[in-house]
């Protein structure tokens, strides 16, 4: 059974503090996403990570790094939380067929971030 | 302006009737994907197709590629399908997604 875990479900933290948000699939894909989820605007991506070390910037990376060391695991970090950053977290892999044509997505359960 | 549009954004409905939820989109693609999200819970692939019509027990998707659009139905609807349905397509370089804002489906007993 094909898996993207997310580390929490549920996280509390307080301004200014660093957060972590770590995303692992089983299946070796190559594409892994960052995706934040608020009501009314759907999804929208963070960061995108197509290969161990590569990263993109997405619609709305401000705020945001993240870490791809190896090619299971993608990171999300966000340095210094604020409370615009309370939100659903959704991690995506898909396989990469030569950058033309991209595979299924599998997301995690997602991470509800709630920053005070 | 978005590429993708999915409508309507809320749909309520009786249990056993028979539903169906747009999405028009305005890049060309590769393939289109409808996911499902329930209230709480994560995302999951329910199709991805390219042409023509794809069926998964009462669920059924369409696709026009020629008019940029597609249609996912549930037939004989339950409550278990009260959920978020999602429309996404690749972009062009194909290693991103467009979503729709998600039609958001409550199918009362």
């Amino acid at each position: 059974d094909v898996k993207v875990t997310q580390s929490s479900r549920y996280l509390v933290k307080r301004t200014g503090e660093k957060v972590f948000l770590e995303c692992v699939q089983d299946m070796d894909h190559e594409n892994m996403f960052w995706y934040r989820q608020d009501p009314g605007l759907g999804l929208r991506l963070i960061y995108f990570s197509y290969d161990v070390k590569m990263k993109e910037k997405g619609d709305i990376p401000e705020g945001y790094s993240v870490s791809r060391e190896k090619k299971e695991r993608f990171s999300l970090i966000l340095e210094s939380a604020s409370t615009n950053q309370t939100s659903m977290y959704l991690c995506a892999s898909s396989m990469d067929h030569g950058g033309i044509y991209t595979g299924e997505l599998f997301f995690g359960e997602g991470s509800r971030l709630t920053v005070l | 302006k978005n590429e993708v549009e999915q409508s309507p954004q809320n749909l309520t409905a009786q249990e056993g009737e028979f539903i169906t939820i747009n999405c028009s989109y305005s890049v060309g693609i590769s393939a289109l994907h409808w996911l499902q999200q329930h209230p709480g819970g994560g995302i999951v692939s329910l199709f991805m197709l390219s042409s023509g019509k794809k069926k998964h027990g009462r669920l059924i998707a369409t696709i026009n590629i020629q008019e940029k659009h597609s249609s996912l139905h549930i037939t004989a609807s339950h409550p278990r399908d009260s959920a978020v349905y999602i429309c996404a397509v690749p972009s062009n370089t194909g290693n991103q997604f467009y979503f729709g804002t998600g039609t958001s489906l409550t199918v009362i007993p």
